[in-house]
């Protein structure tokens, strides 16, 4: 049974470095791919970074230079790094996995992050 | 990037009906789209890939269709529990692009 679960601090102060881990079971991070996608408040989904079977990487162009994306397959986890966080930030985090052809599918449950003083 | 315009951004239907949500890609992406449902409070849930594969599980009532440009999801014999925001991807290219989503209401 494929599962992905989100975990994270939940609340962050601007300026801050923001990290979540995406546990994964039911597969293995060696034959599929992980990306994060996030979703602020009542808005749409927006693709932020993946990390791929083989352990390459690729960032979104508008976030690149805050990010950092790594996994662990001893521990079946992926690990997002994100920094000098604002409060346009606030957001439902996702992990979802991906197949190198048919594309991305099952998704964790999210983890929400606040971003505030 | 590719920009997935999304139409319409809401409607409103009544179970057993017909309707169909579009995506329009600003450049050819092949059949390499996605559709997800998102109901409150759940996380997304694939319906479609490579443009008109079901996802394992997903009923028939829903269909892709689509090459290059224009992609379409159709949702026939509406229910009640289709109360959702629809969204379309393309993960052809770096980086995926989402459509702004379409919220279906159920009269």
């Amino acid at each position: 049974q494929v599962q992905l679960k989100e975990s994270g601090p939940g609340l962050v102060q601007p300026s801050r470095t923001l990290s979540l881990t995406c546990t994964v079971s039911g597969f293995s991070l060696t034959s599929y791919g992980v990306s994060w996608v996030r979703q602020p408040p009542g808005k749409g989904l927006e693709w932020i970074a993946a990390i791929w079977s083989g352990g390459s990487t690729d960032y979104n162009s508008a976030l690149k230079s805050r990010l950092s994306i790594s996994r662990d397959t001893s521990k079946s986890q992926v690990l997002l790094k994100m920094n000098s966080l604002q409060t346009e930030d606030t957001a439902m985090y996702f992990c979802a996995r991906r197949h190198v052809y048919y594309g991305p599918d099952y998704w964790g449950q999210g983890v929400m992050v606040t971003v505030s003083s | 990037d590719t920009v997935m315009t999304q139409s319409p951004a809401s409607m409103s239907t009544s179970v057993g009906e017909r309707v169909t949500v579009n995506c329009k890609a600003s450049q050819s992406v092949g059949t390499v789209v996605a559709w997800f449902q998102q109901k409150p409070g759940q996380s997304p849930k694939r319906l479609i890939y490579l443009a008109t594969n079901r996802h394992t599980g997903v009923p028939d009532r829903f269909t892709g269709s689509g090459f290059g440009r224009d992609f379409t999801l159709t949702i026939s014999n509406v229910e009640a529990e289709d109360l959702a925001v629809y969204y379309c991807l393309q993960y052809d290219s770096i980086p995926l692009t989402f459509g702004s989503g379409t919220k279906l209401e159920i009269k």
